[in-house]
C-alpha cells in the first residue's frame, strides 16, 4: 500500500564507498524527485525526472548519479562517498499540474 | 537556492491554543504549499494555495497568501498534541519546472 517507498531506510558506510538508494512509487505519478535534508532540516532539491527524462539537475557533485528505468522508479547512486554526504535523502513524486508531492520516509545515510 | 524563510523557527503552545506560522519568499510563484514532518519521518502534504487565491481552509488549517508581500501564513486552530511536528512552506516558482523550494521550517511543540 505504500505510495512512495525507499530502500534502505538506514545506510551506514565508510568514506570512499559507492552506494545506491532505490525509490519506487505506485501512484501513477509522472514526475519523481530526490531531495537532501541536512542536519539543520534544510531541504534542497537534487534531481527531478519526468517520464524517465531528467528535468532538474541542481548543483550536485557528479558523484551523484540518478537513474530512472521507468516512470515508477528513480534510483540514486553515489560514488566515492564523503563525510559531507551524510544526510537524509528523500524521494518524492507528483503529477504535473496537480501540485502536492508525496514523499517517501527517507534514507538516513551516515558516512564514517 | 533557499526560497522561503519561516517565522518563528520554533513555537511552543498549550494544547487547545491556536498556532500561527509565517513564510516569506522571494520570487513569483504558481502556488505555495505547506507540509508537515514528524520526527524521523517523511513530509506530508497539508494544503496548496494557488497564486490567485488569498485564503484556503482544510479542517483545522487555514492558509493565507499575500503575493504583494510575498508571504503566507498557516494557522492551526484548536491544537492537539499530535500536531507536534516541523512545518515547512514550499513554493512552486514560476518557470521552475514544478520543483518545490522549501523554507527553513517551524518546529511546533504542543504542550499537553
Amino acid at each position: 500500500d505504500t505510495a512512495v517507498s525507499q530502500t534502505p531506510k538506514y545506510l551506514v558506510t565508510q568514506m570512499g564507498n559507492d552506494k545506491s538508494i532505490k525509490c519506487e512509487q505506485n501512484l501513477g505519478h509522472d514526475t519523481m524527485y530526490w531531495y537532501k535534508q541536512d542536519s539543520k532540516k534544510f531541504l534542497k532539491i537534487m534531481f527531478s525526472y519526468n517520464n524517465k527524462e531528467l528535468i532538474i539537475n541542481e548543483t550536485v557533485p557528479n558523484r551523484f548519479s540518478p537513474k530512472s528505468p521507468d516512470k515508477a522508479h528513480l534510483n540514486l547512486h553515489i560514488n566515492s562517498l564523503e563525510l559531507g554526504d551524510s544526510a537524509v535523502y528523500f524521494c518524492a513524486s507528483s503529477q504535473v499540474g496537480r501540485g502536492g508531492y508525496t514523499f517517501g520516509s527517507g534514507t538516513r545515510l551516515t558516512v564514517v | 537556492s533557499q526560497q522561503g524563510e519561516e517565522d518563528p523557527q520554533a513555537l511552543s503552545i498549550q494544547e487547545g491554543e491556536n498556532a500561527t506560522m509565517n513564510c516569506s519568499y522571494k520570487t513569483s510563484i504558481n502556488n505555495l504549499q505547506w507540509y508537515r514532518q514528524n520526527s524521523g519521518r517523511g513530509l506530508v502534504h497539508l494544503i496548496l494555495i494557488r497564486s490567485n487565491e488569498r485564503e484556503k481552509h482544510s479542517g483545522r488549517l487555514r492558509v493565507t497568501l499575500d503575493t504583494s508581500k510575498k508571504s503566507s501564513s498557516l494557522l492551526i486552530t484548536a491544537s492537539r498534541a499530535a500536531d507536534t511536528a516541523s512545518y515547512f512552506c514550499a513554493t512552486d516558482e514560476t518557470g521552475g519546472n514544478e520543483k518545490l523550494t522549501f523554507g527553513t521550517g517551524t518546529r511546533l511543540t504542543i504542550i499537553p
